[in-house]
């Protein structure tokens, strides 16, 4: 199947830092990747839809300013989260659609941990 | 905007046991997809549909794009341990350009 990397796995920054989280597609191209956010025992979270060569498209209530994503290549997409809080931690996780796949099909990275203190 | 109902919420179920949980939704899919997730990873795709009537096995897996395209259900035979998880249903919309996820169903399999 599909193969989709994220990187860091986990990070722990400093109040006020700002985080870049790296997602690849290693063995497809993938026009749109897909950020996600979750709470413990929650559901997935779409913050925003990232397409290559293109403005991210955000999800209602997410702050653009504030979760920065660049979708450089067809196989990396990167969110970078600014001046990171506390109430910032999560579980963020990536997906890359794949064209092959039916159109909709996505796969999911690995997920990182992003702890503020 | 698009709404997934999945059920049930949680599962707890003795080894070797069969499992079934469903999606619907008021709205008409493309593509409904299944996946499952272990603590602290991401989702892993478990079966894709594509097709409405379309009955997809994997295994021990089973899944089915109900004839509506509203609704889709996924059983899991002779359960085992490492069958524990959250698993999640997505539903994909073309017309949306992104799929809609459904709450999860936690399922714990008794040894």
């Amino acid at each position: 199947g599909a193969v989709v990397s994220q990187h860091p796995s986990r990070v722990i920054c400093k109040s006020g830092t700002s985080v870049k989280i790296e997602c690849r597609s290693l063995d497809f191209q993938a026009t749109t990747m897909f950020w996600y956010r979750q709470f413990p025992k929650q559901s997935l979270m779409l913050m925003a839809t990232s397409n290559e060569g293109s403005k991210a498209t955000y999800e209602q209530g997410v702050e653009k300013d504030k979760f920065l994503i660049n979708h450089a290549s067809l196989t990396l997409s990167t969110l970078t989260v600014t001046s990171a809080h506390p109430e910032d931690s999560s579980f963020y996780i990536c997906s890359a659609r794949d064209p092959q796949g039916g159109g909709e099909t996505q796969y999911f990275g690995p997920g990182t941990r992003l702890l503020v203190l | 905007g698009q709404q997934l109902n999945q059920s049930p919420q949680s599962m707890f179920i003795q080894e070797g046991e069969d499992v079934s949980m469903n999606c619907t939704s008021s709205s008409i899919f493309n593509t409904w997809l299944w996946y499952k997730q272990d603590p602290g990873e991401g989702p892993v795709l478990l079966i894709a549909l594509y097709k409405a009537g379309e009955l997809t096995s994997n295994g021990r897996l089973t899944a089915q794009f109900g004839t509506t395209r509203k609704d889709s259900f996924l059983n899991i035979s002779a359960s085992i341990p490492s069958d524990v998880g959250i698993y999640f249903c997505a539903g994909g919309s073309t017309n949306a350009g992104k799929s809609t996820f459904g709450d999860g169903t936690t399922l714990t399999v008794k040894p």
